[in-house]
């Protein structure tokens, strides 16, 4: 099968423009995540999705960055405007329902740098 | 979830059994440890779980202490792509769904030739 997969791979965008994620997960995955890991720092939980619907968006930053899964399926991530800061990776992963205490499979991230 | 412990890094001769070592001494009941890594520019991969048991999969074992405080991730013969970051997680499974993972800081396992 597919793994999930994450466009694009790098993106530099200067300060104040805006940027979107997206990422396919593996296909019939209802569980979609969203992480990040800024320079130096841990990979974050940002947020989850069940379908379409935010489960837990309890590591979104701030409200420069909103995330959507319309229809259940891909989902984006959207930076506006884009700060300094948020450069980093941005990590997608999915799991099927029942098999979620499995493991998720992780896509290669999207490399976000922000001039 | 309950926190977890890792040495920060670790070296490992090629063809030789790595041993990674990870303390939870918090970990509640309903609890599972789970393992992780990250090679270098790639996303984290799933390796193993498990909840009370020893656990051995096509990639690694896992073996749990009776009181379930600690836990040691076994790649029985590593090899040069074993190198990564290793990441214990301690987390509870909400049936249906499953929470975020809270990923520290890991293990920066480091295979010599």
């Amino acid at each position: 099968e597919a793994g999930v997969t994450q466009f694009p791979s790098h993106s530099v965008i200067e300060k104040g423009q805006t940027v979107t994620l997206r990422c396919d997960p593996i296909s019939g995955h209802d569980n979609l995540y969203w992480y990040r890991r800024v320079m130096g720092k841990e990979i974050k939980f940002l947020l989850h999705f069940v379908k379409e619907s935010k489960q837990d968006e309890s590591g979104m930053p701030n409200n420069r960055f909103l995330a959507e899964r319309t229809g259940g399926t891909y989902s984006t991530l959207k930076v506006q405007p884009a700060e300094l800061e948020d450069s980093g990776v941005y990590f997608c992963a999915s799991s099927q329902a029942y098999t979620a205490i499995y493991g998720y499979t992780f896509g290669s991230g999207t490399r976000l740098t922000v001039v | 979830d309950a926190k977890t412990t890792q040495p920060p890094s670790m070296d490992c001769a090629e063809g030789r059994a790595a041993n990674l070592p990870c303390n939870h001494s918090t970990i509640s009941g309903n609890e599972y440890v789970y393992w992780y890594r990250q090679i270098h520019s790639q996303g984290p991969q799933y390796i193993i779980h498990g909840l009370k048991n020893n656990e051995t999969n096509e990639m690694a074992s896992l073996i749990i202490t009776e009181d379930r405080k600690s836990s040691t991730l076994i790649l029985p013969h590593a090899t040069l792509r074993d190198t990564a970051v290793y990441y214990c997680i301690v987390r509870m499974y909400s049936g249906g769904g499953a929470d975020g993972l809270t990923f520290g800081k890991g293990t920066h396992l480091i295979i010599q030739p």
